[in-house]
């Protein structure tokens, strides 16, 4: 069984501040995905990672995917109030069912 | 374009009762997925269907609970009986087989009294 650690568990910050989350697991994915998910709603995609050491960018948010396929990161910069809500991640094998680890709870205060 | 839609969004029963959760899955899409969120536990992927036949249920709880996807367009999602620690959100998700990003629906809330 693939298992994702995702840490921190929680997370409570102050607008304007950095973060970095972490997706580790000792298995290997062929794609990594991040989502985000508000109150009250499913979780909404943010990115699909696939290539070992591949960087991606979304406005604020920057995505790294390990050499390895084994973690993952999300960094924010400059958080906003906007970002609040659980980040996931889900990490994706031979076959089509993800491995969702068990989320980062952010709260950015005004 | 409709997303993925669930019904109802909330569901508050007693005990015993039996319980359907419904899906539409988005038009085109040929995975399906049901899970399960809690505090405790985190999202579990409770079965998998892939052009209408389960893949994979080894996520179901137990005999309590039963799936069927009668066509491509829609899902149910049933628990007879229903027990208070069947208490948590469901959640449908779809997507096109070969890509691993999941749409999600809005999610049914239960609360099993």
């Amino acid at each position: 069984t693939q298992l994702l650690e995702q840490s921190p568990q929680f997370l409570s910050i102050q607008e304007g501040e950095n973060l970095t989350v972490y997706c580790n697991s000792s298995s290997v994915f062929s794609s990594l995905q991040w989502y985000r998910q508000e109150p009250g709603e499913g979780p909404v995609l943010l990115v699909t990672v696939v290539t070992g050491g591949e960087v991606k960018k979304l406005k604020r948010l920057t995505f790294q995917f390990g050499d390895a396929r084994k973690d993952s990161s999300l960094h924010i910069t400059a958080a906003q109030p906007g970002d609040t809500g659980l980040y996931l991640c889900a990490g994706t094998g031979g076959s089509y069912i993800p491995t969702f680890g068990r989320g980062t709870s952010l709260i950015v205060h005004p | 374009d409709a997303g993925v839609i669930q019904s109802p969004r909330h569901e508050v029963t007693e005990m015993g009762q039996e319980v359907t959760l419904r899906c539409k899955p988005i038009s085109g899409h040929n995975s399906l997925f049901w899970y399960r969120q809690t505090m405790m536990r985190g999202l579990e992927l409770l079965i998998y269907f892939n052009n209408n036949v389960p893949i994979d249920d080894s996520g179901m709880p137990e005999d309590r609970f039963s799936a069927k996807m009668p066509n491509a367009s829609f899902s149910t999602l049933k628990i007879q009986p229903s027990e208070p620690r069947d208490s948590a959100v469901y959640f449908c998700a779809s997507s096109t087989t070969g890509y691993n990003e999941q749409f999600f629906g809005p999610g049914t809330r239960l609360t099993v009294l």
